[in-house]
């Protein structure tokens, strides 16, 4: 069974660039959940994917936004980047929209904005 | 809004004693709560989950109490372990989220050998 996987793991971009960040899914699971964690702060909800969907979309802008395809995986899309976009983007996928079995969480994608 | 607080951002314990990690929330709507656990350079890890029709659960060295009155959730680990060492989410899903995830700030919990 293979875990939830991200790429790239680390990523820099100048302020108003545009970037795509990449999550495969752990086999079985048909949600996706990103989050956003900032230095020092818990992960922040994004917004969830279930079968290709968007199921929830926590206080993010518009420029936030995403994909899930037929096999589950996801992007997310920043667009116009700002400085304060700079953190560890986690995708998480799960059994269901749900979480209580809990989230199996990918390693990451640090994301630095300059 | 905080709907998942964690008011301590560390915790320091000798090995072989217990740690308590605390979490408060807001909102009487959530209907499961969850701690992760984070390495550094890796993603959160499930740990542990309590329902909220519970007040306990145990999972070997691990244990969450749930007290809905008080809106309060402790994780409790005995004994503790140096590869304990770590950083612990509380979290909190269910029709009060959206049946979103809400994640607490998390605490450092230090367990020295």
């Amino acid at each position: 069974e293979t875990g939830v996987t991200q790429s790239p793991t680390h990523l820099i971009k100048t302020r108003g660039q545009q970037v795509t960040l990449r999550c495969s899914s752990q086999s079985g699971h048909n949600t996706v959940s990103w989050y956003q964690q900032a230095l020092g702060q818990g992960p922040q909800f994004i917004f969830q994917y279930y079968r290709e969907e968007e199921n929830g979309r926590g206080n993010f802008p518009p420029r936030f936004s995403g994909l899930q395809f037929p096999n589950y995986s996801s992007e997310l899309n920043v667009n116009a980047l700002e400085l304060d976009d700079s953190a560890l983007y986690l995708c998480a996928s799960s059994l269901g929209p749900t979480s209580n079995y809990g989230y199996t969480f990918g390693s990451g994608t640090r994301l630095t904005v300059v | 809004d905080q709907q998942v607080k964690q008011n301590s951002p560390s915790l320091s314990v000798q090995e072989g004693r217990i740690s308590i990690l605390n979490c408060d929330y807001t909102n009487s709507m959530f209907d499961y709560f969850l701690w992760y656990k984070k390495y550094p350079a890796e993603g959160p890890t499930f740990l542990i989950s309590i329902s909220s029709i519970k007040d306990k659960n145990e999972d070997g060295r691990f244990t969450v109490f749930l007290n809905k009155s008080a809106k309060h959730l402790s994780l409790h680990i005995v004994p503790s372990q140096p590869g304990d060492s770590a950083v612990y989410f509380c979290a909190a899903s269910g029709k009060a989220g959206g049946f979103k995830t809400i994640f607490g700030a998390g605490t450092r919990l230090f367990v020295k050998a």
